[in-house]
């Protein structure tokens, strides 16, 4: 069963329009960690919002948001006000892990395309 | 700059001669790891360590081998290439402690003729 599911293959969004990418996830464990990395065409992974398992509060940075909802293991990413730079494939991962495994997993993705 | 590098970035090869591919941190992280990246399939661990000379299988482990004989380096070497290591690969490192964000390497696109 996989631990990450993006069941979103592709989104579009009108630009300056708000968008949430799904991801939900699978653990048994109480510690663990939840990250949203971006990859444009030009292919590098690029770091945007981390969200621990005991965060109370849901993770923002800039114009992302992380939408955490413990009790349906969901870690949504929201981006508002959407730019066309924000086209992109996104993936959601997870790190679990209690005893310093801190192994992460990562989804299938979401490939993102923003609209003038 | 904080920075994980890795080479070649681009390689076309062939079935059976053996390449290393390269990568190389500055931010004395314990942890580093090497994925593939296929179309649909997002990014699979290949090997992993969580230290010198530490290293584990991750997802896709087969036709590959790694070794951590320093810290800063985590080299993927393919002994035998075949087609269907044709692939994004990304060296990745992070710290044990606190969020473990991973850094990423720019990627390095191999093609397996």
């Amino acid at each position: 069963a996989q631990k990450i599911t993006q069941t979103q293959p592709g989104m579009f969004v009108q630009e300056k329009e708000a968008v949430t990418l799904d991801c939900t996830y699978d653990t048994s464990d109480q510690s663990y960690g939840l990250f949203w990395y971006k990859q444009p065409s030009s292919g590098e992974m690029i770091f945007l919002i981390y969200q621990g398992s005991y965060d109370e509060q849901n993770a923002t940075e800039g114009r992302y948001s992380l939408n955490f909802q413990k009790a349906r293991k969901s870690a949504n990413l929201v981006i508002s006000a959407s730019q066309l730079g924000d086209s992109a494939m996104y993936f959601c991962a997870m790190r679990e892990g209690s005893g310093g495994s801190y192994i992460p997993t990562f989804g299938r993705g979401t490939s993102l395309i923003v609209h003038p | 700059e904080a920075q994980v590098t890795q080479n070649p970035r681009y390689l076309i090869t062939v079935t059976g001669k053996k390449l290393t591919v390269t990568c190389s941190q500055n931010m004395n992280h314990e942890y580093m790891s090497w994925y593939r990246q296929d179309p649909g399939l997002g990014l699979r661990q290949i090997y992993y360590s969580m230290n010198v000379e530490v290293t584990d299988k991750g997802d896709v482990p087969e036709g590959y081998k790694v070794s951590r004989k320093e810290k800063r380096n985590f080299p993927l070497i393919l002994e035998s290439p075949s087609p269907n290591q044709t692939s994004l690969y990304f060296c990745a490192s992070s710290r044990m402690s606190g969020a473990n964000v991973l850094t990423f390497g720019a990627g390095s696109r191999l093609t397996v003729l």
